[in-house]
């Protein structure tokens, strides 16, 4: 069966430190990859999504980059964190056109 | 471009009673559609799903959605609630080759013992 991991769990950094995030999948192969965060109280905003290894596309203008350096792990990142980059980042995967799988995701605090 | 509307922003009910939660959708084509819950500091976990197979959708749970094509709308429900339905859910989108989806508001459901 498929699983998807995300870490850490929770993070607290300082304005201006940089940012990583990692998202690893197992149990499939050649998945679509989604980065989405949820701030406190809206709904869902997706970041970045991957169909396939360095393939790239970003949804909204930010601070915020990501990368897939293999098959089945996406990495989320940050050179320099604002107070806006706070909030809770969650990571999916699909197969090609199907539903999507999330991640327990990662609480991020900037302080 | 497709888009959904959750109608109630938050849901109380007792436990043991019927629970609605309601969704509209907007496409302009036959849509994909979903109903994901999340639990607090959770990820979104799938209830159920619609692909244009059979108008009542059975998911987990308990729950169950009914895709009506003349209203544009896919609403969730339980015939009794328990308290550990207490959590957010969101109706879902997705059009035909569409690699994104696209999320209502999410609906918080209380569950009153």
């Amino acid at each position: 069966s498929q699983t998807i991991h995300q870490w850490p769990a929770t993070l607290v950094q300082p304005v201006g430190s940089p940012l990583s995030l990692e998202c690893t999948v197992e149990g499939t192969s050649n998945p679509n990859l989604y980065w989405y965060r949820q701030a406190a109280g809206r709904g869902l905003q997706l970041l970045f999504y991957s169909v396939g290894i360095g393939q790239i596309s970003s949804e909204v203008p930010q601070n915020l980059s990501a990368s897939r350096p293999q098959d089945r792990q996406f990495i989320l990142s940050s050179k320099k964190l604002l107070l806006s980059d706070s909030g809770f980042y969650l990571c999916a995967w699909a197969q090609s056109d199907y539903e999507q799988y999330f991640g327990p995701g990662t609480r991020l605090t900037v302080t | 471009a497709q888009s959904v509307t959750q109608l109630d922003s938050h849901v109380s009910v007792s436990e043991g009673t019927p629970v609605l939660l309601r969704c509209n959708y907007s496409s302009s084509y036959s849509p994909s559609l979903f109903w994901y819950v999340q639990h607090p500091n959770k990820g979104l976990q799938l209830l159920l799903k619609y692909t244009s197979a059979a108008t009542l959708v059975k998911g987990i749970n308990g729950f169950e959605a009914e895709f009506k094509k003349s209203e544009t709308s896919f609403h969730l429900t339980k015939p009794s609630a328990h308290m550990s339905d207490a959590a957010e859910y969101f109706c879902v989108v997705r059009g035909i080759n569409d690699y994104k989806l696209s999320f209502g508001a999410g609906t918080t459901v209380t569950v009153r013992a």
